[in-house]
C-alpha cells in the first residue's frame, strides 16, 4: 500500500499569509494526486486535482505542485473561509490513500 | 446539478448488519465507478470500497475486507454498501463519492455522509 504523509498536521496562520502544506508518497505515484479541504461537519470539497490542477469555482490563490513522491499545496493570501483541515490523496493504485491531514487555524 | 445522497446509517450492535444506500442524479450513472469513504470522529479520511461502472470490478480496504460488499444497480441509479459482522472501529460517517472523471479517482463531488455508530 502506499502511504501518504502530510505535513505539518497542523498550522496557525493569519488572514494574507502564504501556506505551504506537504504531502510526500512511501512511492512513486507520477502526478495522481489530488487535494481537498475538509470544514466541520462537512463532507470534503475538491480543491486540486492530477497534482496541479485547479477544480472548477475554486479560486486561484490555491495551487498544486510536485511529481513522484514530494507534493505541495500552497494557498496565497490566506482567506478567513480558508480556515479548515486538507487532505491529499493518492489515485495511482488501490488501496486509494489519504494523508492524515493538515488543520489550518486562525493565528 | 450532481448529486449524491447517503441514507441507511445509524446505530447498530456489534456483529450485526447494515445497508447503506447512496442515490445519485444529475449525471448518467451507469457511466461511473463509484466509491465508499469513511471517517471516524475527529480522524481522517479512509477509502473503503470500489466498485466499477459495469458492476464486474469490486476492491476493498483491508479493514473492510470479507466483512463489507459494495454492489449498484444502475437502473436506480443507486449505490450500495452491505455492511457484516459490524465492529466498533468501524463507527465513522460514511460518504459515497464519484470520480471527477470517468478514467481517473479523485473524487467530486461527495455526498453529505451517513454516520453509522456501532455500539453495545
Amino acid at each position: 500500500d502506499i502511504q501518504m504523509t502530510q505535513s505539518p498536521s497542523s498550522l496557525s496562520a493569519s488572514v494574507g499569509d502564504r501556506v505551504t502544506i506537504t504531502c510526500r508518497a512511501s512511492q512513486g505515484i507520477n502526478r495522481w494526486l489530488a487535494w481537498y479541504q475538509q470544514k466541520p461537519g462537512k463532507a470534503p470539497k475538491s480543491l486540486i486535482y492530477a497534482a496541479s490542477s485547479l477544480q472548477s469555482g475554486v479560486p486561484s490563490r490555491f495551487s498544486g505542485s510536485g511529481s513522484g513522491t514530494d507534493f505541495t499545496l500552497t494557498i496565497d493570501s490566506l482567506q478567513p473561509e480558508d480556515f479548515a483541515t486538507y487532505y491529499c490523496q493518492q489515485y495511482n493504485s488501490y488501496p486509494l490513500t489519504f494523508g492524515g491531514g493538515t488543520k489550518v487555524e486562525i493565528k | 446539478q450532481v448529486q449524491l445522497v447517503e441514507s441507511g446509517g445509524g446505530v447498530v450492535q456489534p456483529g450485526r448488519s447494515l445497508r447503506l444506500s447512496c442515490a445519485a442524479s444529475g449525471f448518467t450513472f451507469s457511466s461511473y465507478t463509484l466509491h465508499w469513504v469513511r471517517q471516524a470522529p475527529g480522524k481522517g479520511l479512509e477509502w473503503v470500497a470500489v466498485i466499477s461502472y459495469d458492476r464486474i470490478t469490486k476492491y476493498y480496504a483491508d479493514s473492510v475486507k470479507a466483512r463489507f460488499t459494495i454492489s449498484r444497480d444502475n437502473s436506480k441509479n443507486t449505490l450500495y454498501l452491505q455492511m457484516d459482522s459490524l465492529r466498533t472501529e468501524d463507527t465513522a460517517v460514511y460518504y459515497c463519492a464519484r470520480p471527477g472523471t470517468t478514467t481517473h479517482n479523485w473524487f467530486d463531488p461527495w455526498g453529505q455522509g451517513t454516520l453509522v455508530t456501532v455500539s453495545s
